[in-house]
């Protein structure tokens, strides 16, 4: 039961490049979801997705775009990196309401440095 | 979604209760108490949820006030591993395609041999 795989791990970019953070989970989850993690903020929300073809933004969408063709699938891109991207994101998904709970499962995180 | 109030920090000896609070004044009805802790580098993990009532699960205790502005959670056997950030976050469970869960700074527990 793989859960929620997020790849790559570690990457380094330089300003201006772009690259896709992937997030696949194989639990059928509905709902899934990016945040980005600095030092002293906790999580903050970028995108989120509520199933196939539904976006929708979270707290801090802009630099990033991204798209739910899949059911298993969220990338997230980031189409020219800045230095302020540099952080670590993580990919969440879980079954939508009304199930009760709707606990969060996590992949292990991508930690990004812009330089 | 309502917002929560969390110290800082906290610290607990090991194999003494830890005892986590977590301000809510401004909870509705029909939202959700949820926690999650966060060890080091790790994803966050989900813990616990509760309406109304006090929960416990194999992880944890949750205690909610009965004005429901206020809960604790308690973990009855801290160990050197329960070190971590823990986020207290309140949300509506049915919140349909509104579904954003919003963490805050969290508490971080250190556990003291």
């Amino acid at each position: 039961n793989a859960g929620v795989t997020q790849t790559p791990k570690f990457q380094v970019l330089k300003t201006g490049q772009s690259m896709t953070l992937q997030c696949a989970q194989d639990m059928n989850h509905e709902y899934m979801s990016w945040y980005r993690q600095d030092p002293g903020m906790g999580l903050r929300l970028i995108h989120y997705s509520v199933g196939a073809g539904i976006t929708d933004q979270g707290e801090v969408p802009n630099g990033y775009n991204v798209s739910r063709s899949t059911t298993e699938d969220f990338p997230l891109r980031l189409l020219s990196a800045a230095p302020s991207q540099t952080s670590v994101y993580f990919c969440a998904s879980t079954l939508l309401p009304p199930l009760a709970g709707g606990e969060l499962f996590f992949g292990e995180g991508s930690r990004l440095t812009v330089l | 979604d309502a917002k929560t109030t969390q110290p800082t920090s906290m610290d607990c000896a090991e194999g003494r209760a830890a005892n986590l609070p977590c301000n809510h004044s401004t909870i509705s009805g029909n939202e959700y108490v949820y926690w999650y802790r966060q060890i080091h580098s790790q994803g966050p993990q989900y813990i616990i949820h509760g309406l109304k009532n006090n929960e416990t699960n194999e992880m944890a205790s949750l205690i909610i006030t009965e004005d429901r502005k206020s809960s604790t959670l308690i973990l009855p056997h801290a160990t050197l591993r329960d070190t971590a950030v823990y986020y207290c976050i309140v949300r509506v469970a049915n919140g349909g395609s509104n579904y954003k869960l919003t963490f805050g700074k969290g508490t971080l527990l250190t556990v003291n041999p």
